[in-house]
């Protein structure tokens, strides 16, 4: 299995520019997320899907956008990329995301920087 | 969730154990504690998780205290390669969401 896919893996956006993190699973797990991890620091949790078709905020929301067309597929919109968004971006899967001490598998990361 | 206090950075010797201790004094009954781990660079791996009893795989061993205000990962021979950003977590049981502090940086020395 491919477990969590993401792409691109590296990426230089000019601010004001937008573009989409894919973010693709083959585990069929329910719920889905995107954190963002700044140098030194914890990841910090973007939005997050419990199923297709259902998307609720996170931590750190504001300048991003997702959608849940499909069970495998969870992209990241950045609308208009500021400095502030260069980070790493990592997606993660769970199956059963009201399962009792279920697991979250992480993507091997996306890193955004915004000149 | 319940909040986390870890110690910053540790230190071992390859092939002796290591030890992460964990605190958390305001963990409620239905959290499990959860070992997370970043080697630089990579997505967080999972270690392991538990409840109320010890647990073991083939990584690592978790200890929680009896009043389960505390944890400590147990990495039985460390090698050059347990040397990551390990981080502990507790959450419900519902909802996958996860609470990420800032972990302990762990360097094994050879």
């Amino acid at each position: 299995n491919a477990g969590v896919t993401q792409t691109p893996k590296f990426q230089v956006l000019k601010t004001g520019q937008s573009m989409t993190l894919q973010c693709a699973q083959d585990m069929n797990h329910e719920y889905m997320s995107w954190y963002r991890q700044d140098p030194g620091m914890g990841l910090r949790l973007i939005h997050y899907s419990v199923g297709a078709g259902i998307t609720d905020q996170g931590e750190v929301p504001n300048g991003y956008n997702v959608s849940r067309s499909t069970t495998e597929d969870f992209p990241l919109r950045l609308l208009s990329a500021a400095p502030s968004q260069t980070s790493v971006y990592f997606c993660a899967s769970s199956y059963g995301w009201q399962v009792a001490g279920n697991t979250i598998y992480f993507g091997e990361g996306s890193w955004l920087t915004v000149v | 969730d319940a909040k986390t206090t870890q110690p910053p950075s540790m230190d071992c010797a390859e092939g002796r154990a290591a030890n992460l201790p964990c605190n958390h004094s305001t963990i409620s009954g239905n959290e499990y504690v959860y070992w997370y781990r970043q080697i630089h660079s990579q997505g967080p791996q999972y270690i392991i998780h538990g409840l109320k009893n010890n647990e073991t795989n083939e990584m690592a061993s978790l200890i929680i205290t009896e009043d389960r205000k505390s944890s400590t990962l147990i990495l039985p021979h460390a090698t050059l390669r347990d040397t990551a950003v390990y981080y502990c977590i507790v959450k419900e049981t519902s909802g996958s969401r996860l609470t990420f502090g800032e972990g302990t940086q762990l360097t094994v020395n050879p």
